[in-house]
């Protein structure tokens, strides 16, 4: 079945310092979503991305769907301590339902 | 406003014990989904309804059922078949396929 794979596990920055992280698919996806789940939380709904080679920009985030839109990548700029959490990523493949990454948790200190 | 409920926050429950966790949206989304969280597992789907009195099994089905006789409530039923029910569950909505998720604030099921 459909696997999306995200990468890295976790990142520890300093405040000001950019983060990335990274989400590929083994099948081609009709659309990516991207969710952030802060500690203690649940996961809430950041963007989605439809077409090959989109990007789109919320703030200091940056999210860009691959061409062969089977990748994904979300940046942020010059990290806050705000920036705390974990990112997932959630591929919608052939299946009705969402698949998620295991996230990337996001450390920032001060 | 509009949103999704689940309760309770914390359960615990003994070995053996069927428990059911509730989730209510007024959202008017047709699909809801449920999803277990393990640490360091991401969130692995259960089961989910695209409408009302119809539902489909997920990746980890085994051990749990759910139904769907209204719109707004999708009942979660842990059962003693799960072999591994201690987990954070959490429930979503959405309008349909391709749209995002709305997630419930989880239930976090500890069963001794």
């Amino acid at each position: 079945g459909q696997q999306v794979m995200q990468i890295p596990q976790y990142q520890h920055v300093q405040e000001g310092e950019d983060f990335t992280t990274y989400c590929n698919s083994s099948t081609t996806l009709s659309n990516i979503q991207w969710y952030k789940q802060r500690p203690g939380g649940h996961p809430v709904f950041l963007i989605q991305l439809v077409k090959s080679g989109e990007v789109k920009k919320q703030k200091r985030l940056t999210f860009q769907f691959g061409e062969a839109k089977k990748n994904s990548s979300l940046h942020i700029t010059a990290t806050q301590t705000t920036d705390v959490g974990t990112y997932f990523c959630a591929g919608q493949g052939s299946g009705y339902a969402l698949n998620f990454g295991k996230g990337t948790s996001l450390l920032v200190t001060p | 406003d509009g949103g999704i409920t689940q309760s309770p926050k914390y359960l615990f429950r003994k070995e053996g014990q069927n428990v059911t966790l509730s989730c209510e949206q007024n959202l008017n989304h047709d699909a809801m989904y449920w999803y277990r969280q393990d640490p360091g597992q991401g969130l692995r789907l259960i089961y989910y309804s695209q409408i009302v009195n119809d539902f489909q099994k997920g990746d980890i089905a085994e051990g749990y059922s759910v139904s769907r006789e209204k719109k707004e409530s999708f009942p979660l039923t842990v059962t003693s078949a799960q072999k591994n029910p201690t987990a954070f569950y959490l429930c979503a909505s959405s309008v349909d396929r391709d749209y995002g998720y709305t997630f419930g604030s989880g239930t976090r099921l500890t069963v001794v």
